[in-house]
């Protein structure tokens, strides 16, 4: 079993729609929750941090992060076809390595 | 100006060949990253290197070696190449390398490798 797990969809909306995507995950000792989002054939960019549980906000992207029930979710209101693309959910433990676990990656398709 | 560079962009290369993959940074951060992602979008992360010095060395084959000649380059090096390398490598660097908010890692465009 990975120690996060992501569906990997494909997920298609159609524009305008609110998308949620999700992950699950195993470690207790994650604090730090990321959302990179990758165009085809690029590099992942990173979307939304979270330190912790809470909600995070920015535009029309917000980050929720439960820790009692290791569960995280990106919610993409007012969806564009310019937000077509995978997203991956990352997350890493307190210390001093940096490591990222990332989970499989959500590919969204937002239609016209 | 680009910020975290890799070359080559694409590497087509026989089975048995020993090949390398470029990664420069000028960003001016401290830490850098080599991930391999397969063909279903999986991101693993292999190696990270701090100021020059090996952080994370995780369970990859030995045919795999890292090197960074100073703070803003690391170069992956593989020997022996076998259909299964066939992946994604993407390069990444942060400010630190610790867990949190100064973690931010910028990717590469990435390396595409595909082993006949």
């Amino acid at each position: 079993q990975k120690e996060v797990e992501q569906d990997p969809g494909p997920l298609s909306v159609p524009e305008g729609a609110i998308v949620s995507l999700n992950c699950t995950y195993s470690n207790s000792a994650f604090q730090y929750f990321m959302w990179y989002r990758q165009y085809s054939r690029k590099g992942p960019e990173l979307l939304m941090y979270t330190y912790s549980s809470g909600n995070k906000e920015d535009g029309r992207f917000t980050a929720q992060v439960d820790k009692s029930s290791k569960y995280i979710s990106l919610f993409i209101r007012d969806s564009q076809p310019s937000d077509s693309a995978t997203y991956l959910c990352a997350m890493s433990a307190r210390g001093n390595t940096g490591k990222l676990i990332f989970g499989q990656g959500t590919t969204l398709q937002v239609k016209p | 100006d680009t910020a975290v560079s890799q070359t080559p962009k694409y590497l087509v290369t026989q089975m048995g060949n020993d090949k390398s993959i470029k990664c420069e940074q000028n960003l001016g951060h401290d830490t850098m990253y080599w991930y391999k992602q397969d063909s279903k979008k999986f991101l693993k992360i292999m190696f990270s290197y701090n100021n020059k010095e090996l952080i994370i060395n995780e369970t990859v084959p030995n045919r795999f070696s890292p090197k960074s000649p100073d703070k803003a380059h690391l170069n992956l090096h593989i020997n022996s190449l076998e259909l299964g390398d066939s992946a994604v490598y993407f390069c990444a660097s942060s400010l630190y390398g610790g867990g949190g908010a100064y973690n931010e890692q910028f990717f590469g465009p990435g390396t595409r490798l595909t082993v006949l």
